[in-house]
């Protein structure tokens, strides 16, 4: 079946680092993929997303990245703030819904 | 700019009671929308969608249902809550043209007791 994934349920990094979660992805004609932030009691806001005729794109502090050749997706925080610290989904549109994975934990320590 | 508006922020229920949350959105026409449920550190699991007024498509089989009586009006229903329904529910709109983002409201907390 389809199923979007995470590796790491929970990523710990210090302040000022960067941050990679990564993300895999079973459905080889998805064609959208997006990066959600999800806080604590509040609604997943959208971060960055991409499309699968490109393999790269970046953002204010963030970059996503595509590997279609094994279904890999990851966002990578630069500089990473204590305000960074949340859940963070990968998600593919497929058909118009929205299949999202199970989330990684970003905690941020001093 | 678009927003998107969802109430209560929680809400606590006793098991049997009816149940309504509201969704609206504002600052666009005829977006989708989309109501969905996610368990406590989990990821979210898709109800109902709508394309227009009155169009309602339905997920996975539930004791809730959905209604959009206006354009930018989502509604989720029950007629008797069960101890299942417990949930953070999220509302969501996206544009009517494909391959674009989902936007969320900042959910409800439905506690069933």
């Amino acid at each position: 079946g389809e199923s979007v994934g995470l590796h790491l349920p929970t990523l710990s990094v210090q302040e000022g680092d960067n941050s990679i979660i990564n993300c895999a992805y079973s459905n080889s004609a998805s064609d959208y993929f997006i990066w959600y932030k999800q806080e604590s009691g509040k609604g997943p806001q959208f971060i960055i997303d991409i499309r699968s005729n490109m393999d790269k794109r970046q953002g204010q502090r963030v970059t996503v990245l595509l590997n279609k050749t094994v279904k890999h997706l990851s966002l990578q925080i630069a500089a990473t703030q204590p305000g960074d610290s949340a859940v963070y989904f990968c998600a593919e549109i497929n058909t118009d819904k929205l299949i999202f994975g199970t989330g990684t934990r970003l905690q941020v320590f001093p | 700019s678009q927003t998107i508006h969802q109430w209560p922020a929680t809400l606590v229920q006793p098991v049997g009671s009816p149940l309504s949350l509201e969704c609206t959105v504002e600052g666009t026409s005829n977006p989708n929308l989309y109501w969905y449920r996610q368990a406590a550190g989990r990821g979210l699991q898709l109800l109902f969608y709508s394309v227009g007024i009155g169009q309602i498509s339905s997920e996975v089989p539930q004791n809730l249902s959905a209604s959009r009586p206006q354009d930018r009006q989502f509604i989720l229903s029950s007629k008797k809550l069960l101890l299942s329904d417990s949930g953070f529910y999220l509302c969501a709109w996206s544009g009517q043209a494909g391959g674009q983002p989902q936007h969320f409201g900042d959910g409800t907390r439905l506690s069933i007791l």
